[in-house]
């Protein structure tokens, strides 16, 4: 089946700093690969996805690109701000099947 | 357009109670889907309904109940509530649209 494997937090990083959160996955068939991100207290929002091989996507000064090769869907902001303080989740989704295996998230506060 | 509502916002229930989760949403999706939030193990896919009429297993379903009342409605019900099943419990719709979510506690 599907699985995930983010890296671990909780990331602590100064404001403006690069960021890169980690996400592997394995999967049959084709995946569609998503970025959720949620807020303190919030609900998940997504943030981007790419739905096929190289794709890139960006949301938010957010990137992440499909790399098949290496089953992976780095996560990386190059100048992080305080507002970025949240907790990222990566999930690729079950082809077919329209549902999420979602990764256990990754705590990441951002300092002044 | 107010997406995927949830309630209620909290509960609070004594072991061996029982009661409803409700969930809407105003999209016209054809999917929507129940999880759990529990510390450091992400979410979780109780059931979900990839059309309305229909309802699938996740990979934790057991102590739960689901209904898909129509395309907007799709309600998780807890028949008899255990401590283990605090959580915050989240409804989606259409794999990306997320409520905020239900904290539950049973005592």
């Amino acid at each position: 089946g599907n699985s995930v494997t983010q890296m671990e937090g909780p990331v602590t990083l100064s404001e403006e700093a690069f960021l890169t959160i980690n996400c592997t996955y394995t999967a049959t068939g084709y995946p569609s690969l998503f970025w959720y991100v949620q807020y303190p207290g919030e609900g998940l929002q997504l943030l981007l996805k790419a739905t096929k091989a190289d794709d890139k996507g960006s949301n938010k000064g957010f990137e992440a690109t499909y790399r098949k090769e290496t089953t992976s869907f780095h996560l990386e902001k190059g100048s992080v701000q305080v507002s970025d303080s949240a907790v990222y989740f990566c999930a690729p989704s079950v082809q077919g099947a329209q549902k999420l295996v979602f990764g256990q998230g990754t705590r990441l506060t951002i300092n002044p | 357009n107010a997406g995927v509502t949830q309630t209620p916002k909290f509960q609070v229930l004594k072991t061996g109670q029982s009661m409803t989760l409700q969930c809407a949403q105003d999209m016209n999706h054809n999917s929507m889907y129940w999880y759990r939030q529990d510390p450091g193990m992400g979410l979780r896919l109780i059931y979900y309904s990839a059309s309305e009429g229909t309802t699938d297993k996740g990979e934790v379903p057991n102590g739960y109940n689901v209904s898909r009342l129509n395309k907007r409605e799709f309600s998780l019900r807890l028949e008899s509530a255990a401590p283990s099943q605090t959580s915050v419990y989240f409804c989606a719709s259409n794999e990306q649209f997320f409520g905020p979510g239900t904290r539950l506690t049973v005592l």
